[in-house]
């Protein structure tokens, strides 16, 4: 099955400063990789996801890319807030078109600090 | 709109009760995921529902975890004789449908077994 990495396990950046955060999987068959955010004590956000077709994408202040050659994709957040303070999971499924049961990373703690 | 509601936020049981977990997906999804998170760890998948399709249960941890969904909406996720190893963070997550892969995430149901 599917092994997802994400490392480091925790992350601290300057405000105004850039973050990536890198992850791995395992399966060449994955499809589909999608980025969380979850606070304390609140259920995950999807905030971005890519499919495999595409090499990247953005949306306004973040960024997804996908090197399926390599088999991993990185979050890049960029002019960091304190407000994207939070543990940053990623995901990837090998979706046929039916389960897209996620297999996630174990998570990153970013803390961005003023 | 609304999103994804779980019920309840909270619950702590003694070892050896049954609890039951609620999900309200957001209307119109028709797949429904449970996922479990512990404590400093990645989610892992537990079940799927999609339509009326028999679910995909290939995540659950053992015999005494169970779920249902009824009318293709509500789901509930059933832990019999609960063990202090079944506390966690319990997710659900719905998408529009199985062949979409965005999922959106509830809150959560924090469940501890004293």
């Amino acid at each position: 099955g599917e092994n997802v990495e994400q490392h480091p396990s925790t992350l601290s950046v300057q405000e105004g400063d850039s973050a990536v955060i890198k992850c791995t999987y395992s399966d060449s068959a994955s499809n589909y990789f999608p980025w969380y955010k979850q606070e304390l004590g609140k259920g995950p956000q999807l905030i971005i996801d890519i499919r495999s077709n595409v090499g990247e994408k953005k949306d306004q202040r973040i960024a997804v890319t996908l090197n399926k050659t390599a088999k991993h994709f990185s979050l890049h957040i960029t002019e960091t807030q304190p407000e994207d303070s939070a543990v940053y999971f990623c995901a990837a499924t090998a979706s046929t078109g039916a389960n897209s049961k996620l297999t996630f990373g174990k998570g990153i703690t970013l803390s961005v600090r003023p | 709109g609304a999103g994804v509601s779980q019920s309840p936020s909270n619950k702590v049981t003694e070892k050896g009760k049954d609890v039951e977990l609620r999900c309200d997906p957001i209307s119109g999804h028709t797949a429904l995921y449970w996922y479990r998170q512990s404590l400093g760890q990645g989610l892992e998948f537990l079940i799927y529902f999609q339509g009326n399709s028999a679910p995909d249960k290939s995540g659950l941890p053992s015999d005494r975890f169970s779920a249902e969904r009824t009318g293709g909406s509500v789901s509930t996720l059933t832990i019999q004789r609960t063990q202090q190893e079944d506390s966690a963070v319990y997710l659900c997550a719905s998408s529009f449908s199985g062949g979409t892969y965005e999922q959106y995430f509830g809150p959560g149901t924090r469940l501890t077994v004293t």
